[in-house]
């Protein structure tokens, strides 16, 4: 079993502010990382998968890096609105298979 | 998109008896899905792999003759809770491998036994 922690647990921001959140996962037989976007009664949105080392990924507001050799990834929000309160979970994948390993997530709030 | 939907979004039984919890892939097929439980303040847990056709694989400490695992088509498996108990109450959440390396996951269903 993996071992994937993600910080902080919990964040609180105001509209605009920019924000991150950090991902650390074993190194080893490192395959993909994947980062979801959960708001309450949906569906894990699927935000990033990233496979490579050094791999910047970017969606509207969103982007993430990756480093598999220290074993983390980095999330950013820059200018936060309301929207994007939800809990970002991040999951390694350790070989071919699809199964995941979560970490407990980060959430977050961001209020007017 | 791809989506996976899951069902029921909520259900309550009573001690003892069985719930089925369906998950569809509604616009690609899945020869894999997975299932997971979530407990409070605890991450998404892979209870098993469900597989097209042939038995589930389980992960370690998951019972599974209580936790029987269906997938006869390629977009459907249903987890069924044996004689469920108060402490299988939880949040079970199903996903399934799209295209590329992109992973989908239905809802999930809130499992309450009273």
């Amino acid at each position: 079993i993996l071992n994937v922690e993600q910080s902080p647990q919990s964040l609180h921001v105001q509209e605009g502010d920019s924000t991150n959140f950090t991902c650390s996962f074993p190194s080893s037989n490192f395959y993909a990382l994947h980062w979801y976007r959960w708001e309450t009664a949906k569906s894990p949105e699927a935000l990033f998968v990233m496979t490579l080392n050094g791999d910047e990924k970017k969606k509207g507001r969103i982007s993430a890096t990756l480093n598999t050799k220290e074993g983390y990834s980095y999330l950013y929000i820059k200018g936060s609105q309301p929207e994007d309160s939800a809990t970002y979970l991040c999951a390694p994948r350790a070989g071919t298979a699809s199964k995941l390993t979560f970490g407990t997530g980060t959430r977050l709030q961001v209020t007017l | 998109g791809a989506v996976v939907s899951q069902h029921p979004s909520w259900v309550i039984c009573k001690s003892g008896t069985s719930v089925k919890i369906e998950c569809r892939s509604l616009d690609f097929q899945a020869t894999t899905m997975f299932w997971y439980r979530q407990f409070p303040k605890q991450s998404l847990m892979l209870m098993a792999t469900s597989n097209e056709g042939s038995k589930a694989t389980y992960e370690q400490g998951v019972e599974k003759d209580k936790f029987l695992i269906n997938h006869a088509s390629l977009t459907l498996s249903t987890l069924t809770v044996t004689s469920a108990h108060p402490e299988d109450s939880s949040f079970y959440i199903c996903s399934a491998p799209g295209s590329g390396n992109t992973i989908y996951f239905g809802e999930g269903s809130w499992l309450t036994v009273v």
